[in-house]
């Protein structure tokens, strides 16, 4: 069965370095989406991605966050400088469509769970 | 206001137990309905979607009350394998071409007991 796959599955880094968070989406998915979970809490939207550009984002995807599709299969979250409170863990999902179905199901990757120091 | 609310939890049953998950939404323009069962430390999975004629998938039950904004999950003779933290998750209504993002539940966990 095809699943998203998210790399690396933890990541430590001090506070204000750069991290790069990447995803590979089910292969014929067209719509990718990067959500959070910080310990103990709900998981929250951060962005939503189609056709190589931001749909949608959340309050919380500041100017601190970028989102990018380098070439036909990984999709990556670049945080610009980490502070303490983006210590959470990242999912990565991908949909096959996003605009016909209104039950379409969004597919998780198993998270990259960053801290930082 | 909280966008989906859940029973706060933890619910603690025997094996063979029917256990009841509940939930409101705010938004009444929201249009699809889920319940995802996230394990500890992992990925929330889909569990069922949720249509407006309440639906079954084997032990699991759920249901939808548009009117009322609320929406429910029955699981009935529980199993040790179905401990988890349950969320309820609604998926904003489709506009300006958004793709509608997935709004989650805190979630309700589940400890089932031999």
């Amino acid at each position: 069965e095809p699943e998203v796959t998210q790399t690396p599955s933890h990541q430590v880094t001090q506070m204000g370095q750069e991290v790069i968070l990447r995803c590979v989406p089910i292969s014929n998915h067209l719509y990718f989406y990067w959500y959070r979970q910080i310990l103990g809490q709900k998981v929250e939207f951060l962005v939503s991605f189609y056709n190589n550009e931001i749909s949608e984002k959340s309050e919380i995807f500041d100017d601190q966050f970028s989102v990018e599709r380098p070439d036909g299969s990984n999709f990556t979250l670049k945080i610009r400088s980490t502070k303490l409170e983006d210590s959470a863990m990242y999912f990565c999902a991908s949909s096959e469509s996003g605009t016909s179905g209104f039950q379409e199901t969004q597919y998780f990757g198993p998270g990259t769970r960053l801290l930082v120091l | 206001r909280k966008e989906v609310e859940q029973d706060p939890g933890p619910f603690n049953v025997p094996e063979g137990a029917t256990v009841a998950f509940n939930c409101t939404y705010s938004n009444s323009a929201s249009q699809s309905f889920f319940w995802y069962r996230q394990d500890c430390r992992k990925e929330p999975k889909l569990l069922m979607s949720v249509y407006s004629s309440g639906n079954e998938d084997g032990r699991f039950t759920a249901q939808l009350n548009r009117a009322s904004q609320y929406i429910s999950l029955l699981i009935r003779d529980s199993k040790l394998s179905d401990s988890a933290t349950y969320l309820c998750v609604v998926n904003l209504p489709y506009v300006r071409g958004s793709q509608g993002n997935l709004i989650f539940g805190k979630g309700t966990k589940l400890s089932v007991k031999p």
